[in-house]
């Protein structure tokens, strides 16, 4: 079955940096990844996704890249703000299957004033 | 603003009780999905059902844990009897179509088995 692998498990930053996190699937066939932000004691919520068609997707200060070769997609967040504080799920699914979500294990994203 | 709903929010039980959570997906949408979330394991799949069927339950220790969705409003994930591992966060999702794989998580449910 899929497996996603996240790195790095946390990340802080200075307000206006960049962060980037970054996943890996196992899965060849899987040709949908989102990328949910879950805020402390809140539920996930889906921010941005991409599907395997796309190389690249970008809504405002939020970008996802995807390398199908490579297996790997990245979520890029420019210009970060303290309220982008949270932690952000990647996940993969194969929509042709049943269509569950693999979840990777999180990323807790600090961002300092 | 149509949301996922789910009961009780918090829950503090003592180990061997039975324990039931109650979801009720955004109405319209035919596929439910159970999740357990705990700093270790981060999210994992523990069952999902479309059309009120259920499509997969891998997940879910089957020995404590039954999870049924009774009509299109309302699933539900029983575990009997708790144990203290079972301390995590539930959270219920559902999602639109077949196919469509974006999902709607409820606020979850906080179950602490002491």
């Amino acid at each position: 079955g899929e497996n996603v692998e996240q790195h790095p498990s946390t990340l802080s930053v200075q307000e206006g940096d960049s962060a980037v996190i970054k996943c890996t699937y196992s899965d060849s066939a899987s040709n949908y990844f989102p990328w949910y932000k879950q805020e402390l004691g809140k539920r996930p919520q889906l921010i941005i996704d991409i599907r395997s068609n796309v190389g690249e997707k970008k809504d405002q200060r939020i970008a996802v890249t995807l390398n199908k070769t490579a297996k790997h997609f990245s979520l890029h967040i420019t210009e970060t703000q303290p309220e982008d504080s949270a932690v952000y799920f990647c996940a993969a699914s194969n929509q042709g299957s049943q269509g569950n979500l693999i979840f990777g294990k999180g990323t807790k994203l600090s961002v300092k004033p | 603003d149509a949301r996922v709903t789910q009961t009780p929010r918090h829950k503090v039980t003592e180990m061997g009780q039975e324990v039931t959570m109650r979801c009720q997906p955004i109405l319209g949408h035919n596929t439910v999905f159970w999740y357990r979330q705990t700093m270790m394991q981060g999210l994992e799949l523990l069952a999902y059902f479309r059309n009120r069927a259920p499509l997969d339950d891998s997940g879910m220790p089957k020995d404590r844990f039954s999870a049924e969705m009774p009509d299109a409003t309302l699933a539900t994930l029983k575990i009997q009897p708790s144990e203290p591992r079972d301390s995590a966060v539930y959270f219920c999702a559902s999602g639109p179509l077949p196919g469509v794989v974006e999902q709607f998580f409820g606020p979850g449910t906080r179950l602490t088995v002491l």
